[in-house]
């Protein structure tokens, strides 16, 4: 089962910023907190990940709570083309074997940018 | 640079006919890799994981098998298709450091 929660939608104006927050208020202190997004009939997407500090890329910025009970991945200008159904993930990113750090999807946040 | 190829695109198969989708990694070596499905307005479920040759693990149990014949090639096939085996089927490969890299995908619809 995913170890996270996730609003089921969330819409956004073309060019505002997108916030979409995760609560994984079980995650151990060897996880990491993955995002990635699945753009409609593609494979998901790796934007970006962290394990306590903020972290920001040229897609996207993470951050995360003091607690890192919760998190929030944030799309600077939204466009049209960031609508997808975004997954916050939680696992370690050492090699442990078996299937601890396999990735395992929840049901995600659907965003839809709107003009 | 990584790649990873997925085929074919799309297939469409009748019941009980038998299945095979070929996923091969490049510009890697001994990865992990994985097969997906994600049936229709469902979420992406973890069928199988490798971390070696002749290494597979099932996370559930159905009507489809994977094997792992060379380091970067990875193959997931059924003896006989049932209608519950639609869906859109992706590999991907892991560094486990970095994440996960997924192919396009191979939309199969069993008739």
């Amino acid at each position: 089962d995913a170890k996270t929660t996730q609003p089921p939608s969330m819409d956004c104006a073309e060019g505002r910023a997108a916030n979409l927050p995760c609560n994984h208020s079980t995650i151990s202190g060897n996880e990491y907190v993955y995002w990635y997004r699945q753009i409609h009939s593609q494979g998901p997407q790796y934007i970006i990940h962290g394990l306590k500090n903020n972290e920001t890329n040229e897609m996207a910025s993470l951050i995360i709570t003091e607690d890192r009970k919760s998190s929030t991945l944030i799309l600077p200008h939204a466009t049209l083309r960031d609508t997808a159904v975004y997954y916050c993930i939680v696992r370690p990113t050492q090699n442990y074997g078996g299937s601890q750090g396999n990735l395992i999807f929840g049901k995600g946040t659907k965003l839809s940018v709107k003009p | 640079s990584q790649t990873i190829h997925q085929w074919p695109a799309t297939l469409v198969q009748p019941v009980g006919s038998p299945l095979s989708l070929e996923c091969t990694v490049e510009g890697t070596s001994n990865p992990n890799l994985y097969w997906y499905r994600q049936a229709a307005g469902r979420g992406l479920q973890l069928l199988f994981y490798s971390v070696g040759i002749g290494q597979i693990s099932s996370e559930v149990p159905q009507n489809l098998s994977a094997s792992r014949p060379q380091d970067r090639q990875f193959i997931l096939s059924s003896k006989k298709l049932l209608l519950s085996d639609s869906g859109f089927y992706l590999c991907a490969w892991s560094d486990f450091n970095y994440g996960y890299t997924f192919g396009s995908g191979t939309r199969l619809t069993v008739v």
